[in-house]
């Protein structure tokens, strides 16, 4: 039974460039949640998709977007890449079920981005 | 917004100890609580979680309690061993309808010495 998926794992990219992430849900699973993880701090709320829309944004600037494909599988961008913006970018997946608000999320590996 | 304390930010016990991390919040409403366990390059594993009609959960040497009315939870490790050795996140989140954003603590780096 395939976990989340993530690719790539690692990237490095120069200030100014635009970068896609990938995550492939758990089977079965129809939402996809974005996370941003800085060194030694805890994972920061991105997006959530579920269904292919957008359900949740976190405090993040526009240069970040993302989408949710018909297989459930999402994509993260980010252009005009920023120093700050190196992070460890954790994509969750869950199955929210109707009537019921506390779906379990499990996560990917994360990609490593660092922006030099 | 919803705001998420964790104490202490590093723990170190002996192996065999307990070890009790804990967490505060803020938004009453919500209703879930998790803990994940981060090793060092690895992704966040959940280890426990407890929703907010249950006191209290155990899971062989882990437990979790929650206090709504003080709005606290707290992760307790019994007779650690050096594989719980690990940053370890407590998290919440309110109903939403399908919406998943969990809200994180700042983490707590747990050493467990022989």
């Amino acid at each position: 039974d395939a976990g989340v998926t993530q690719s790539p794992t690692h990237l490095i990219k120069t200030r100014g460039q635009h970068v896609t992430l990938r995550c492939s849900p758990i089977s079965g699973h129809k939402s996809v949640s974005w996370y941003q993880q800085v060194l030694g701090q805890g994972p920061q709320f991105i997006f959530q998709y579920y269904e292919k829309e957008e359900r949740g944004r976190g405090n993040f600037p526009d240069r970040f977007s993302a989408r949710q494909f018909p297989n459930y599988s999402s994509e993260l961008n980010v252009n005009a890449l920023l120093l700050g913006d190196s992070a460890l970018y954790l994509c969750a997946s869950s199955s929210p079920l109707a009537g019921r608000n506390t779906d379990t999320q499990y996560f990917g590996p994360g990609t490593r981005l660092t922006v030099l | 917004g919803e705001n998420v304390e964790q104490h202490p930010s590093t723990l170190s016990v002996q192996e065999g100890d307990s070890a009790v991390i804990k967490c505060t919040y803020s938004d009453s409403a919500s209703n879930y609580f998790p803990w994940y366990k981060q090793e060092l390059g690895k992704r966040p594993q959940l280890i426990i979680d407890i929703r907010s009609n249950v006191g209290e959960k155990k899971d062989q040497r882990i437990a979790v309690t929650l206090n709504k009315t003080a709005k606290h939870f707290s992760l307790h490790i019994t007779e650690t061993q050096p594989e719980d050795s690990a940053v370890y996140f407590c998290a919440v989140k309110r109903p939403s309808g399908t919406a998943s954003k969990l809200t994180f603590g700042t983490g707590t780096r747990l050493q467990v010495t022989l």
